[in-house]
């Protein structure tokens, strides 16, 4: 069975520094990797994901993932944050191929807090 | 374009009580999922379907039924409602392969 482990439940930064929110992974077999995000009273949205090729994966508003299997991690970055960043980060796996690939799990969620 | 449509938003139920969570996607998914959602504990998986008439449990299905008459309606009943029901549910649909999983706005849900 796959899991995902989020260890930081709150990052607070300020505004324009460098953040990483960090995801590891447990997984027997090949796995797709995600990150979605939550703004306050709505539901997640797909921020990036891992599929195959590349290890490094961005999206369009300047995050960016290294999917890392020899470390099982899979750690969001970016370089400069802004207040609109705030919001809740859920990194999620589903397995690559089996039954168990019908299945997103999701880590327990960190809570970017930027500050001015 | 609706996408995933959950009703109702808000709802309080006294213990005992049953009540349907209704789910509609518009996007023709094959793959509908429920979610719920409580603090410092991310989502955890109820119960998804692959398509019409097929159901499976998934992390926490105690306590919850769903049905899957339809592709598009996914509806999600809690028979005999406890407090440690209150939460934030979740519906969720994505196409087949690797598609990205597309929420609804959420139902917060208290048992009193």
């Amino acid at each position: 069975a796959q899991s995902v482990t989020q260890l930081d439940s709150q990052v607070p930064v300020f505004e324009e520094a460098p953040v990483e929110l960090r995801c590891n992974y447990s997984s027997s077999v090949s796995v797709y990797l995600f990150w979605y995000v939550q703004y306050p009273n709505q539901g997640l949205q797909l921020l990036l994901k891992y599929l195959s090729g590349s290890t490094l994966v961005e999206s369009i508003n300047g995050f960016e993932a290294e999917f890392n299997k020899s470390q099982t991690s899979f750690h969001l970055r970016k370089p400069s944050v802004h207040i609109s960043d705030t919001a809740e980060y859920f990194c999620a796996v589903r397995a690559g191929y089996g039954g168990a690939t019908n299945k997103l799990i999701f880590g327990t969620g960190t809570l970017l807090a930027v500050q001015p | 374009n609706a996408g995933v449509t959950q009703t109702p938003k808000f709802r309080i139920l006294k213990i005992g009580q049953s009540m349907t969570l209704q789910c509609t996607q518009d996007m023709n998914h094959n793959y509908m999922y429920w979610y719920r959602q409580d603090p410092g504990m991310g989502l955890k998986l109820i119960y998804y379907s692959v398509g019409a008439g097929i159901t499976d449990k998934g992390e926490v299905p105690n306590g919850y039924n769903v049905s899957r008459s339809t592709t598009e309606d996914f509806p999600l009943r809690l028979e005999l409602a406890a407090p440690s029901q209150t939460s934030v549910y979740f519906c969720a649909s994505r196409a087949g392969g690797t598609g990205e999983l597309f929420f609804g706005e959420g139902s917060r849900l208290t048992v009193l």
